[in-house]
């Protein structure tokens, strides 16, 4: 079925730490995954992608990974900084995006 | 990279009232355009996909007469929320691919209908 969002799980860590993120997807066939960040009232900022093809992407201070075995997807951000703080959003592409729940992020100084 | 411009940012209207919002590219020709809805602390759900010169395919649940999408050109799309309800307050957010991709999106749209 598809992913639907009803809640936001939350993510406290320290500034500095690094982060990691979690989404399990629901579409074995999907072949292409993204991962947003959303700030409050705007729209979803691209950070990284990988398509079915890799287990590992990395990008700055981002690292995407992929476990089709289990549809698990992960972000890992490095050195976690305040500016950081939003809410993250994997998503799944086959035909047509779906995303998932959602996980609130909150960088503590 | 690729601009996706939506406008307005926010719109307050009266019930029974439509609303239009729109969807620009850019910097690039999208021949299809996504609309999402979010409610307040969930998650995107896909309403419909515009495509450029064809009716939009709609999501199960989503009523293709309350909202009507217009993808007139390339570089924009328009979604109409017609006779619009308090319950059809929320923030609206469209999106463009590049290169076959979904990276682009709009800034959203606080719709409120008092």
């Amino acid at each position: 079925g598809e992913s639907v969002g009803l809640h936001l799980p939350t993510l406290s860590v320290q500034e500095g730490d690094n982060s990691i993120i979690n989404c399990a997807y629901s579409n074995s066939a999907s072949d292409y995954f993204i991962w947003y960040k959303q700030e409050s009232g705007k729209g979803p900022q691209f950070i990284i992608d990988i398509r079915s093809n890799m287990d590992k992407r990395q990008g700055q201070r981002v690292t995407v990974l992929l476990n089709k075995t289990v549809k698990h997807l992960s972000l890992q951000i490095a050195a976690t900084q305040p500016g950081d703080s939003a809410v993250y959003f994997c998503a799944e592409k086959y035909l047509k995006t779906i995303f998932g729940a959602g996980t609130r992020l909150f960088v503590k100084a | 990279g690729a601009v996706v411009s939506q406008h307005p940012s926010w719109v307050i209207c009266k019930s029974g009232t439509s609303v239009k919002i729109e969807c620009r590219s850019l910097d690039f020709q999208a021949t299809t355009m996504f609309w999402y809805r979010q409610f307040p602390k969930q998650s995107l759900m896909l309403m419909a996909t515009s495509n450029e010169g064809s009716k939009a395919t709609y999501e199960q649940g989503v009523e293709k007469d309350k909202f009507l999408i217009n993808h007139a050109s390339l570089t924009l799309s328009t979604l109409t929320v017609t006779s619009a309800h308090p319950e059809d307050s929320s923030f609206y957010i469209c999106s463009a691919p590049d290169d076959n991709t979904e990276a682009f999106f709009g800034q959203g749209t606080r719709l409120t209908v008092v």
